[in-house]
């Protein structure tokens, strides 16, 4: 069973920048969670994907944007980079219905985003 | 929203003894109650979950209660050994939110021999 698989694992962009980090879901998987983890902080829920749709967002503006593939993978982009959006960018993969029962999700090691 | 709350934010402890870590939630709908760990650098894992029509569950040296009166769901671990060291994170989960969780602010938990 191959886990959930994140890539870059670091980066480095300047303010004004647009990045794109990517997501291989957990096999099985049909759903895709994208959450912001600031240093010291707990992760903060950005947006949700089911079987290519968003399902569910946070309190995250519109430069936030995703997309996820018919084999479930998933990207997250962010356009016009602030120095506040430097955190740690965690992917988690989950199998389930819409609206159904919560299951376990499986985070990948994330993405370390840094913004000069 | 929901809104999680979790304290203390450190916690040291000494080896074989117990710890305890407390949040509270704000959305009487949640339903969902995760705890994860996190070591340094790595990603969360999973550690116990509880779910609403449950007040206590049990795993090993791992424990979760939830008081849904009161909102508010605790982790106990006892017979503490240093890899226990990490930071824990409480979550909380309400229905018709998809996958979404909540988390608090996280508790790094320190056992010293």
């Amino acid at each position: 069973e191959t886990g959930v698989t994140q890539s870059p694992t670091h980066l480095i962009k300047t303010r004004g920048q647009q990045v794109t980090l990517r997501c291989s879901s957990q096999s099985g998987h049909n759903t895709v969670s994208w959450y912001q983890q600031a240093l010291g902080q707990g992760p903060q829920f950005i947006f949700q994907y089911y079987r290519e749709e968003e399902n569910g967002r946070g309190n995250f503006p519109p430069r936030f944007s995703g997309l996820q593939f018919p084999n479930y993978s998933s990207e997250l982009n962010v356009n016009a980079l602030e120095l506040d959006d430097s955190a740690l960018y965690l992917c988690a993969s989950s199998s389930g219905l819409a609206g159904g029962p919560v299951g376990e999700l499986f985070f990948g090691e994330g993405s370390r985003l840094t913004v000069l | 929203g929901e809104n999680v709350e979790q304290h203390p934010s450190t916690l040291s402890v000494q080896e074989g003894d117990s710890a305890v870590i407390k949040c509270t939630y704000s959305d009487s709908a949640s339903n969902y109650f995760p705890w994860y760990k996190q070591e340094l650098g790595k990603r969360p894992q999973l550690i116990i979950d509880i779910r609403s029509n449950v007040g206590e569950k049990k795993d090993q040296r791992i424990a979760v209660t939830l008081n849904k009166t009161a909102k508010h769901f605790s982790l106990h671990i006892t017979e503490t050994q240093p890899e226990d060291s990490a930071v824990y994170f409480c979550a909380a989960h309400a229905t018709g939110g998809g996958n979404k969780l909540t988390f608090g602010t996280g508790t790094q938990l320190k056992v010293e021999l």
